[in-house]
Protein backbone atom coordinates (compact mmCIF):
# COMPACT_ATOMS: atom_id res chain seq x y z
CA UNK A 1 0.00 0.00 0.00
CA UNK A 2 1.38 3.93 -0.64
CA UNK A 3 2.03 6.33 2.05
CA UNK A 4 -0.23 9.46 2.13
CA UNK A 5 1.15 12.17 -0.03
CA UNK A 6 2.40 15.34 2.34
CA UNK A 7 4.60 17.96 1.32
CA UNK A 8 8.19 17.63 2.39
CA UNK A 9 8.40 21.32 3.47
CA UNK A 10 6.56 24.27 4.54
CA UNK A 11 7.38 27.52 6.23
CA UNK A 12 6.02 30.62 7.65
CA UNK A 13 7.00 33.65 10.32
CA UNK A 14 6.10 34.04 13.48
CA UNK A 15 2.04 34.87 14.19
CA UNK A 16 1.28 33.51 10.61
CA UNK A 17 -0.71 30.20 9.30
CA UNK A 18 0.67 27.19 7.71
CA UNK A 19 -1.40 24.32 6.10
CA UNK A 20 -0.05 21.26 5.81
CA UNK A 21 -2.21 18.97 3.32
CA UNK A 22 -2.24 15.20 3.49
CA UNK A 23 -3.83 13.33 0.21
CA UNK A 24 -5.28 9.62 0.14
CA UNK A 25 -7.48 7.87 -1.53
CA UNK A 26 -11.22 7.32 -1.08
CA UNK A 27 -9.66 4.27 0.66
CA UNK A 28 -8.66 5.52 3.34
CA UNK A 29 -8.73 9.45 3.75
CA UNK A 30 -11.46 9.95 1.91
CA UNK A 31 -13.28 6.43 3.46
CA UNK A 32 -13.32 7.10 7.00
CA UNK A 33 -12.93 10.01 9.70
CA UNK A 34 -9.90 8.66 11.00
CA UNK A 35 -7.24 11.26 10.23
CA UNK A 36 -5.08 11.63 12.61
CA UNK A 37 -1.78 14.44 13.09
CA UNK A 38 1.35 13.82 14.97
CA UNK A 39 3.95 16.25 15.90
CA UNK A 40 7.53 14.86 16.23
CA UNK A 41 10.57 17.13 17.48
CA UNK A 42 14.29 16.17 16.82
CA UNK A 43 14.92 13.29 19.03
CA UNK A 44 11.56 12.46 20.43
CA UNK A 45 8.80 10.50 20.11
CA UNK A 46 5.62 11.94 17.77
CA UNK A 47 3.31 13.44 19.85
CA UNK A 48 -0.66 13.14 18.66
CA UNK A 49 -2.28 16.25 18.13
CA UNK A 50 -5.49 15.94 16.37
CA UNK A 51 -7.55 12.57 15.71
CA UNK A 52 -10.51 12.23 13.87
CA UNK A 53 -9.79 14.59 11.47
CA UNK A 54 -10.61 17.45 13.28
CA UNK A 55 -10.75 16.51 17.47
CA UNK A 56 -7.89 17.46 19.56
CA UNK A 57 -6.58 15.57 22.25
CA UNK A 58 -6.34 17.43 25.77
CA UNK A 59 -3.87 20.01 26.38
CA UNK A 60 -3.25 20.64 22.34
CA UNK A 61 -3.58 24.17 22.09
CA UNK A 62 -6.37 25.50 19.82
CA UNK A 63 -3.96 27.34 17.61
CA UNK A 64 -3.79 23.28 15.55
CA UNK A 65 -6.78 22.25 13.91
CA UNK A 66 -7.39 19.89 11.46
CA UNK A 67 -9.85 19.46 8.42
CA UNK A 68 -11.10 17.03 5.41
CA UNK A 69 -12.04 17.57 2.13
CA UNK A 70 -12.50 14.48 0.08
CA UNK A 71 -9.40 12.60 -0.48
CA UNK A 72 -7.06 15.61 1.20
CA UNK A 73 -6.85 16.20 4.94
CA UNK A 74 -5.31 19.75 6.20
CA UNK A 75 -3.48 20.23 9.58
CA UNK A 76 -3.64 24.18 10.00
CA UNK A 77 -0.93 25.49 12.35
CA UNK A 78 -2.00 29.28 13.29
CA UNK A 79 -0.35 31.59 15.36
CA UNK A 80 2.91 30.17 14.51
CA UNK A 81 5.53 30.04 17.69
CA UNK A 82 9.07 28.80 17.03
CA UNK A 83 8.29 25.39 19.45
CA UNK A 84 6.15 24.89 16.29
CA UNK A 85 8.71 23.87 14.32
CA UNK A 86 9.18 20.20 13.64
CA UNK A 87 8.10 17.69 11.68
CA UNK A 88 4.14 16.83 11.11
CA UNK A 89 2.90 13.16 9.89
CA UNK A 90 -0.68 12.47 9.51
CA UNK A 91 -1.97 9.09 9.46
CA UNK A 92 -5.68 7.80 7.82
CA UNK A 93 -7.47 4.27 8.55
CA UNK A 94 -7.72 2.37 5.74
CA UNK A 95 -9.66 -0.42 6.21
CA UNK A 96 -8.12 -4.16 5.53
CA UNK A 97 -4.83 -3.08 5.80
CA UNK A 98 -5.31 -1.00 8.90
CA UNK A 99 -3.47 3.01 8.65
CA UNK A 100 -1.53 4.46 6.38
CA UNK A 101 1.34 7.40 7.41
CA UNK A 102 2.55 10.05 4.93
CA UNK A 103 5.47 11.02 4.38
CA UNK A 104 5.84 13.52 7.07
CA UNK A 105 6.53 17.48 6.72
CA UNK A 106 9.05 19.81 8.16
CA UNK A 107 7.70 22.53 9.85
CA UNK A 108 10.32 25.98 9.38
CA UNK A 109 9.72 29.06 11.41
CA UNK A 110 11.21 31.85 9.73
CA UNK B 1 -0.20 8.65 34.05
CA UNK B 2 -0.37 5.69 31.17
CA UNK B 3 3.53 5.07 30.43
CA UNK B 4 4.84 2.54 27.23
CA UNK B 5 8.75 1.70 27.91
CA UNK B 6 10.64 -0.30 25.08
CA UNK B 7 13.30 -2.87 25.96
CA UNK B 8 15.76 -5.37 23.92
CA UNK B 9 18.60 -5.64 22.28
CA UNK B 10 20.21 -2.46 20.31
CA UNK B 11 22.22 -4.55 17.93
CA UNK B 12 20.90 -7.69 15.91
CA UNK B 13 22.75 -9.67 13.41
CA UNK B 14 21.67 -9.84 9.85
CA UNK B 15 19.37 -12.85 9.25
CA UNK B 16 18.58 -13.01 12.62
CA UNK B 17 15.19 -11.96 15.05
CA UNK B 18 14.52 -8.83 16.84
CA UNK B 19 12.57 -9.25 19.57
CA UNK B 20 11.39 -6.43 21.31
CA UNK B 21 9.34 -5.58 24.88
CA UNK B 22 6.96 -3.11 25.73
CA UNK B 23 6.07 -2.44 29.35
CA UNK B 24 2.43 -1.04 30.13
CA UNK B 25 2.86 1.29 33.58
CA UNK B 26 -0.49 3.42 34.58
CA UNK B 27 -2.75 1.00 32.90
CA UNK B 28 -4.09 -2.28 32.44
CA UNK B 29 -3.37 -3.85 28.34
CA UNK B 30 -6.77 -5.67 29.24
CA UNK B 31 -9.19 -3.59 27.95
CA UNK B 32 -11.52 -4.18 24.96
CA UNK B 33 -11.44 -0.40 24.20
CA UNK B 34 -7.53 -0.11 23.15
CA UNK B 35 -5.26 -2.31 20.80
CA UNK B 36 -1.53 -2.17 21.60
CA UNK B 37 1.06 -1.98 18.52
CA UNK B 38 4.79 -1.37 17.17
CA UNK B 39 5.43 1.67 15.06
CA UNK B 40 9.03 1.85 13.43
CA UNK B 41 10.84 5.08 12.01
CA UNK B 42 14.28 4.16 9.97
CA UNK B 43 16.74 7.29 10.87
CA UNK B 44 15.60 10.28 8.92
CA UNK B 45 12.86 8.40 7.26
CA UNK B 46 9.19 8.16 8.16
CA UNK B 47 6.89 6.25 10.05
CA UNK B 48 5.57 2.67 9.72
CA UNK B 49 2.80 0.72 11.34
CA UNK B 50 4.23 -2.87 12.19
CA UNK B 51 1.32 -4.72 13.77
CA UNK B 52 -1.49 -4.12 16.39
CA UNK B 53 -2.98 -6.61 18.85
CA UNK B 54 -6.68 -6.36 20.53
CA UNK B 55 -7.58 -7.58 23.93
CA UNK B 56 -8.26 -11.34 23.53
CA UNK B 57 -5.27 -11.90 21.00
CA UNK B 58 -6.38 -10.88 17.73
CA UNK B 59 -3.43 -9.74 15.38
CA UNK B 60 -3.14 -7.58 12.39
CA UNK B 61 -0.06 -6.79 10.64
CA UNK B 62 1.43 -4.61 7.80
CA UNK B 63 0.97 -6.75 4.68
CA UNK B 64 4.50 -5.91 3.66
CA UNK B 65 6.09 -7.21 7.05
CA UNK B 66 3.26 -9.68 7.48
CA UNK B 67 5.10 -12.85 6.94
CA UNK B 68 7.99 -11.86 9.51
CA UNK B 69 6.39 -10.70 12.47
CA UNK B 70 5.17 -11.94 15.67
CA UNK B 71 2.85 -10.13 18.19
CA UNK B 72 2.03 -11.40 21.22
CA UNK B 73 0.84 -10.28 24.76
CA UNK B 74 1.60 -11.16 28.22
CA UNK B 75 -1.86 -9.35 30.13
CA UNK B 76 -0.13 -10.56 33.51
CA UNK B 77 2.83 -8.46 33.45
CA UNK B 78 1.00 -6.28 31.04
CA UNK B 79 3.60 -6.21 28.78
CA UNK B 80 3.35 -7.05 24.63
CA UNK B 81 5.85 -8.18 22.51
CA UNK B 82 7.66 -7.95 18.61
CA UNK B 83 9.69 -10.42 16.84
CA UNK B 84 10.61 -9.56 13.13
CA UNK B 85 12.65 -12.41 11.79
CA UNK B 86 15.37 -12.09 8.57
CA UNK B 87 16.26 -8.81 9.48
CA UNK B 88 18.28 -7.24 7.25
CA UNK B 89 20.19 -3.08 7.31
CA UNK B 90 16.78 -2.02 6.01
CA UNK B 91 15.26 -3.15 9.07
CA UNK B 92 17.40 -0.47 11.12
CA UNK B 93 14.93 2.00 13.04
CA UNK B 94 13.84 3.42 16.46
CA UNK B 95 10.81 0.97 17.34
CA UNK B 96 8.27 3.00 19.03
CA UNK B 97 5.42 0.51 21.24
CA UNK B 98 1.91 2.51 21.48
CA UNK B 99 -1.96 2.42 22.69
CA UNK B 100 -4.15 2.27 20.01
CA UNK B 101 -8.10 3.55 20.49
CA UNK B 102 -10.03 0.89 19.02
CA UNK B 103 -7.89 0.01 16.52
CA UNK B 104 -8.47 2.92 14.55
CA UNK B 105 -5.52 3.87 13.62
CA UNK B 106 -5.76 6.51 16.42
CA UNK B 107 -1.94 6.02 18.58
CA UNK B 108 -2.51 8.06 21.82
CA UNK B 109 0.50 7.04 23.86
CA UNK B 110 3.84 6.48 22.52
CA UNK B 111 6.49 4.76 24.53
CA UNK B 112 9.75 6.86 23.82
CA UNK B 113 11.59 4.42 21.12
CA UNK B 114 14.56 2.20 20.88
CA UNK B 115 17.19 2.37 18.18
CA UNK B 116 17.57 -1.03 16.82
CA UNK B 117 20.46 -1.35 14.34
CA UNK B 118 21.19 -4.41 11.96
CA UNK B 119 24.66 -5.04 11.81
CA UNK B 120 27.07 -7.54 11.89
Amino acid sequence: QSALTQPRSVSGSPGQSVTISCSGTNSDVGGYNYVSWYQQHPGKAPKPIIYEVSKRPSGVPDRFSGSKSGNTASLTVSGLQAEDEADYYCSSFSGSTHVLFGGGTKLTVL
Amino acid sequence: QLQLQESGPGLVKPSETLSLTCTVSGGSISSSSYSWGWIRQPPGKGLEWIASIHYGGATYFNPSLKSRVTISEDTSKDQFSLRLSSVTAADTAVYYCVREWELLGDFDFWGQGTLVTVSS
